[in-house]
């Protein structure tokens, strides 16, 4: 089955640096990698994602890229802020199988003003 | 309002007692999971269903059932809790298709269990 190794599990930066957070995926047939973001007490929600047939995908100051040679995917966060202070989720599931969204362990972003 | 209604959201329980853990959504969406969150084990998947009637385990489903009834709910079922199953459990739901809908997550549900 597939597995999702996510790095690092945290990550410190100061308000303006980027952030980068980094995912492998096992299963060659995986080919929809979404990425959540949950605030303290808060529940996961989606903040972007990347079909495979994507190297990369942007959103304002958020992008993801894909490897599919390599089987990773990374999210980028440019220009970072306070609010951006969160735990960040990785996620890899192959077509037709909506059951099989599997997720990293996360990973703890803290931005320090 | 979308959203997904997890309930109750705390819990303490002793060992031993059943308990349900209801979920209720109002998106008429045809998917829904159960996932468990522990410190730096991420969000693990307990079980899902693809449609009415229809469920399947997840990674890590020893100890809960669940049914669904009916398109809007998927009540997760601890038969006799443990200790091990403290946690906080999150309800989601979204549509089918390729690509995955988006998941909407339920506020989430504290368990513990003593």
């Amino acid at each position: 089955g597939e597995n999702v190794e996510q790095h690092p599990s945290t990550l410190s930066v100061q308000e303006g640096d980027s952030a980068v957070i980094k995912c492998t995926y096992s299963d060659s047939a995986s080919n929809y990698f979404p990425w959540y973001k949950q605030e303290l007490g808060k529940r996961p929600q989606l903040i972007i994602d990347i079909r495979s047939n994507v190297g990369e995908k942007k959103d304002q100051r958020i992008a993801v890229t894909l490897n599919k040679t390599a089987k990773h995917f990374s999210l980028h966060i440019t220009e970072t802020q306070p609010e951006d202070s969160a735990v960040y989720f990785c996620a890899a599931s192959r077509r037709g199988s909506q059951g099989n969204l599997i997720f990293g362990k996360g990973t703890k972003l803290s931005v320090k003003p | 309002e979308a959203q997904v209604t997890q309930n109750p959201r705390y819990l303490i329980t002793v060992t031993g007692k059943k308990l349900t853990v209801t979920c209720s959504q109002n998106m008429n969406h045809e998917y829904m999971s159960w996932y468990r969150q522990d410190p730096g084990l991420g969000l693990r998947q307990i079980y899902y269903s693809m449609n009415v009637e229809v469920t399947d385990k997840g990674d890590v489903p020893e100890g809960y059932k669940v049914s669904r009834k009916e398109k809007r709910n998927f009540p997760l079922i601890l038969e006799s809790p443990s200790p091990n199953q403290t946690s906080l459990y999150f309800c989601a739901s979204s549509l089918l298709g390729y690509p995955p809908g988006e998941l909407f997550f339920g506020e989430g549900s504290r368990l513990t269990v003593l």
